[in-house]
């Protein structure tokens, strides 16, 4: 019954090679998000997307593609993965949809290493 | 850029005494908002306060927004080792969607 999961937990990968994570809420959300949590602690908002519309891009490479096949799912495609790209990746979801102002619920994070 | 900076980073006391954490913020906001995380967990949210609120009471939660001095806290009552985590503040604007900036975290640590 996890409100929001993400697979997988835990990614150990090449530098230059491609990488996909995947999200998915249950909570009947209409707003998703990805978030980078650097080595510092420092987590910042990468995309939003309110029912499959991406409507916050916060200037990530284009290495970086989000999909959203449904309103439920909010995948995380990495291309060419670089050293930089090593952090821990949360995805969130808000009730809240354009109106926005409310609280997010977080997934528990997918640890990306890169070598 | 990063919005919110958080004061202290690190903060250790004793159960049973109170935890006072301060977050200070750079633009006008909707909302502002306080997350737990636990190491190598995700975040779970703790209080929302908007902009026109300027205190608010969650059980042993109590959140301050000052507006004019664009800094808010939050007072942990008879803390428990429990409440070992890091705290972060997110102030939220709405770009489209609602966006949270987060602020660099306080590192809490609750000594038996």
């Amino acid at each position: 019954d996890t409100a929001v999961s993400q697979t997988p937990k835990y990614l150990v990968t090449q530098m230059g090679n491609d990488k996909s994570i995947k999200c998915e809420q249950n909570l009947g959300h209409d707003t998703m998000y990805w978030y980078k949590q650097d080595s510092k602690k420092f987590l910042k908002i990468m995309f939003s997307y309110n029912n499959k519309e991406l409507i916050i891009n916060e200037t990530v490479p284009n290495r970086f593609s989000p999909k959203s096949p449904d309103k439920a799912h909010l995948n995380l495609h990495i291309n060419s993965l670089e050293l930089g790209d090593s952090a821990v990746y949360f995805c969130a979801s808000s009730p809240m949809g354009l109106a926005g102002g409310g609280e997010q619920f977080f997934g528990p994070g997918t640890r990306l290493t890169v070598l | 850029s990063q919005q919110g900076e958080e004061d202290p980073q690190a903060l250790s006391i004793q159960e049973g005494e109170n935890a006072t954490m301060n977050c200070s913020y750079k633009t006008s906001i909707n909302n502002l908002q306080w997350y737990r995380q636990n190491s190598g967990r995700g975040l779970v949210h703790l209080i929302l306060i908007r902009s026109n609120e300027r205190e608010k009471h969650s059980g042993r939660l109590r959140v301050t927004l000052d507006t004019s001095k664009k800094s808010s806290s939050l007072l942990i009552t008879a803390s428990r080792a429990a409440d070992t985590a890091s705290y972060f503040c997110a102030t939220g604007t709405i770009q489209g969607a609602q966006k949270l900036v987060f602020g660099q975290g306080t590192r809490l640590t609750i000594n038996p």
